[in-house]
């Protein structure tokens, strides 16, 4: 079946620690987002990258990193420099098409627990 | 910059019934899209509903309509025949066009909690 997948669903991070959230696509989109969620919230943009081995900051990239080796692949590491990263974070991957609608599509989310 | 509002914290509904869920919106673009997601207690977000603001034709998808009010710069959903379901968190969304350098990034309103009742 087509989709996006996460992985894992629920990450724990120590004080100081880098962890990677897994994000990956057999839609064959070549745009691919990551968000983050908290409580009573809407949805807000981390990063995105509209093809290969290139990659945008959104409006809360601070802390964060990441990178698009693979079409299918768009990993994001939450780095130590990222003071409050408990939160609920969802990846989407979209067709970036010219004049097009551009629908994203999104995977079942991390939820990210600082210890 | 685009901003969405979604001023209904919460809303409920009696199964079987009809309910509308508000959005507004601010854009300066003339060209633009607009989105509802659904985020069920599993947290995935679902597609519910999508509009290109140059189409006057209301969008809908079976049970799911919108009443897209482009002066106003509203955008609300309609759900008939609420089932058990539809209870979700609902989210409205914005999007720009791809010249605008936003890069098809989405805007999201902070959602409606909505409660159907059997």
């Amino acid at each position: 079946d087509g989709g996006i997948t996460q992985s894992p669903k629920y990450l724990f991070r120590k004080e100081g620690q880098n962890v990677t959230l897994s994000c990956e696509q057999n839609l064959n989109h070549d745009a691919m987002y990551w968000y983050r969620q908290d409580p009573g919230q809407g949805l807000r943009l981390i990063y995105y990258s509209q093809i290969v081995n290139d990659f945008q900051k959104g409006d809360i990239a601070e802390g964060y990193s990441v990178s698009r080796e693979k079409k299918e692949s768009f990993p994001l590491t939450v780095t130590s420099a990222q003071k409050n990263p408990t939160a609920f974070y969802l990846c989407a991957s979209s067709i970036p098409l010219a004049g097009g609608m551009g629908t994203q599509y999104f995977g079942p989310g991390t939820r990210l627990l600082v210890l | 910059a685009q901003t969405v509002t979604q001023s209904q914290p919460e809303m409920s509904v009696q199964e079987a019934e009809t309910v509308t869920l508000s959005c507004t919106y601010d854009t300066s673009e003339s060209d633009y899209y607009l989105f509802w997601y659904k985020q069920p207690p599993s947290r995935q977000m679902i597609l519910v509903i999508r509009q290109e603001a140059y189409k006057q034709q209301n969008a809908t998808e079976n049970r799911f309509s919108v009443n897209f009010q482009k002066a106003a710069k509203s955008f609300s959903l309609k759900i008939s025949d609420s089932q058990l379901g539809d209870a979700a968190m609902y989210f409205c969304a914005s999007m720009g066009p791809i010249s605008s350098g936003s890069a098809r990034q989405l805007t999201f309103g902070s959602g409606t909690q909505l409660t159907v009742l059997p």
